[in-house]
């Protein structure tokens, strides 16, 4: 199994450009995640999905759309790219909650490092 | 006030030394409790679990204090392949699958 895979590895945009990164993940996990990670600051949650066909607003959504066509993919798009969007981006998925109080791992792709210039 | 707190480091200690790192959080109904482990430039690893009564994984022991709403990690005899950076994570309370992640905790072991 490969677990969770994003592709691109590294990103060099220029403002205004868009772009899309894909994650996927062979673990038929029902949830899925997209974080950046900037220094000095945890991980925030931009989009996350609990589904096929269904995403929703994270943390910081602003400047971000995302689609989950299926369950095994979560694309995250960037329509017009700025300066501030230059981070690392993580994909993480999970199983489907057992308990309405616990939170089940979260395992992680190995990142996308995007620079705006 | 964050609402999950650590203390950035780092923490240079050498070979064979005990070392242990507080979190602290902000919202008492938090349920799910986590020590991920992040080496540079790669993606965040769960390193364990954090129960209430407080459970050990090896060298690794993790404790809960929900009365201070602080989290503990203890590594004991710390080896070179130790040096990462350590995240606490709780979850959301208004939702248990999303995380909240702490901006960690850098840990250097040197020889």
């Amino acid at each position: 199994n490969a677990g969770v895979t994003q592709t691109p590895k590294f990103r060099v945009l220029k403002t205004g450009q868009s772009m899309t990164l894909l994650c996927a993940q062979d673990m038929n996990h029902e949830y899925m995640y997209w974080y950046r990670q900037d220094p000095g600051m945890g991980l925030r949650l931009i989009h996350y999905s609990v589904g096929e066909g269904t995403t929703a607003k994270g943390e910081v959504p602003d400047g971000y759309n995302v689609s989950r066509l299926k369950k095994q993919n979560f694309l995250l798009g960037l329509e017009s790219a700025a300066p501030s969007q230059t981070s690392v981006y993580f994909c993480a998925s999970s199983t489907r909650m057992g308990s309405p109080t616990f939170s089940e791992t979260q395992y992680f792709g190995p990142g996308t490092r995007l620079l705006v210039l | 006030r964050k609402e999950v707190e650590q203390d950035p480091g780092p923490f240079n200690v050498p070979e064979g030394a005990t070392v242990a790192f507080n979190c602290t959080y902000s919202n008492s109904a938090s349920q799910s409790f986590f020590w991920y482990r992040q080496d540079c430039r790669k993606e965040p690893k769960l390193l364990m679990s954090v129960y209430s009564s407080g459970n050990e994984d090896g060298r690794f022991t993790a404790q809960l204090n929900r009365a201070s709403q602080y989290i503990s990690l203890l590594i004991r005899d710390s080896k070179l392949s130790d040096s990462a950076t350590y995240l606490c994570v709780v979850n959301r309370v208004d939702s248990s699958y999303k995380l909240i992640f702490g901006s960690g905790t850098r840990l250097l072991v040197r020889p």
